[in-house]
This record gives structure tokens, C-alpha cells and sequence, in this order.
């Protein structure tokens, strides 16, 4: 398994909550995703990271924010979590393309949150 | 029209057969093609890469690739029960954002019947 790794793998928390999920990897990739997860919709992407401090939005990242401090941890925070927001979340890794190219990614354990 | 489409399944072939999947996509600039394989409540492993026309082979696996038709395939030769699980089909598109995202397809139900 590439060196990545997510905290919690599991959480549940109330709704109204701050949550913030955490990816760390080992990889020294410079890419670094969160997607989630759910039936019926597969997997979305959240935000994304390009570097230590560049950070862009994904399909669907409203009401989530990310931080990227070190090239090895990437933050998902959900600032006031609702029960829309339960779903399973993944962290994905990639090193940068050439050209026009995108690289594998490589995924987290996952970890699932209930909002209740 | 999504950008990434798959059979949803499930399909199922019986030991020992070929299991085909197949994936169009969108965008007819895309480059860069991959198939993940996910088992229930696990996250998504990375089985193959393709960035040009044609086939490419890896043990029992094989992806075809025709950007001119805008789809990607996934054979599986002498299908195990152990390949039963959600084949994910994701493509760099390019309509919005940056071309460093994947979107994925919602997934392909394969089991393999002992």
C-alpha cells in the first residue's frame, strides 16, 4: 500500500459540529485529494491540493474547507457538519504529470462519518 | 449526458471466464485513463493505467483503449472469485477545473460464480 494514511477511521458527531479529517502520506506526492463517497453517486471529488498552501475546489465543495501547512498532511474540515454531509471520505495522492498527463492516484483507508 | 458512464451491473460470469467492463467518457481530449478495483468497505486500488490507443496487458488483466470512440475497457481473463467487486472507471476531463482531476464513473458490480 502507498504511505497513506487517514484519522479517525470512523466518527460520529452531531449535527451543528465542527469535524476536521486528516491525510497524511509518506510519499512526498505533490497532488493530494479528498473525495466522497456515497451510493448513487460514486466518488466526487471535494478539494484538492497542489502544492504546501495551494489548494482549489472540486465538484462538490461547499461547506468544506482544506489547509495544507506540510507536504504531507492534508485537512478536510466540515465547519458546521450536517447529515448530508455522512458519507465515507477518501484521501487520494498523486505525483504530478508530464504535460497533459495525469498520474495515478493512489487511496487512503477511508474513513466514514455519521452526522446525526 | 455524464461524463464518465458505466455499466452499473451487476454482471456476472462463472469461473474461469472473461469478465469484460467498459467505460465511455466526454471529453475527447482526455489522456489519461484508469481502472480501480474496490471490494466492499474498502477504498478504491489501482489495477491499471492507459495513456494510449490499444491494448495493454497485465497478468490477467487487459485494457483496451479507443480515444477515436471515446471508450475504455477492462477484460479479465480467467475470472476468479476473488475479482468479484466494483470496477471504477475514471478519466481526466477537462470540461471544467483543472486537468488534474479524475472523474469517475459510479461503478461496474462484478461477480464471478464459483
Amino acid at each position: 500500500d502507498a504511505g497513506i494514511t487517514q484519522s479517525p477511521r470512523h466518527k460520529v458527531t452531531e449535527t451543528g459540529t465542527p469535524v476536521t479529517l486528516r491525510c497524511h502520506q509518506t510519499e512526498n506526492h505533490r497532488y493530494m485529494y479528498w473525495y466522497r463517497q456515497d451510493p448513487g453517486h460514486g466518488l466526487r471529488l471535494i478539494h484538492y491540493s497542489y502544492g504546501v498552501k495551494d489548494t482549489d475546489k472540486g465538484e462538490v465543495s461547499d461547506g468544506y474547507s482544506v489547509s495544507r501547512s506540510k507536504t504531507e498532511d492534508f485537512l478536510l474540515t466540515l465547519e458546521s457538519a450536517t447529515s448530508s454531509q455522512t458519507s465515507v471520505y477518501f484521501c487520494a495522492i498523486s505525483e504530478s504529470g508530464q504535460g497533459l498527463l495525469v498520474y495515478e492516484q493512489y487511496f487512503g483507508p477511508g474513513t466514514r462519518l455519521t452526522v446525526t | 449526458q455524464k461524463e464518465v458512464e458505466q455499466n452499473s451491473g451487476p454482471l456476472s460470469v462463472p469461473e474461469g471466464a472473461i469478465a469484460s467492463l467498459n467505460c465511455t467518457y466526454s471529453d475527447r481530449v482526455s489522456q489519461s485513463f484508469f481502472w480501480y478495483r474496490q471490494y466492499s468497505g474498502k477504498s478504491p486500488e489501482l489495477i491499471m493505467s492507459i495513456y494510449s490507443n490499444g491494448d495493454k496487458e497485465d497478468g490477467r488483466f487487459t485494457a483496451q483503449l479507443n480515444k477515436a470512440s471515446q471508450y475504455v475497457s477492462l477484460l479479465i481473463r480467467d475470472s476468479q472469485p476473488s475479482d468479484s467487486a466494483t470496477y471504477l472507471c475514471a478519466v481526466n476531463i477537462r470540461s471544467e477545473g483543472s486537468a488534474r482531476q479524475l472523474t469517475f464513473g459510479s461503478g461496474t458490480q462484478l461477480t464471478v460464480l464459483p
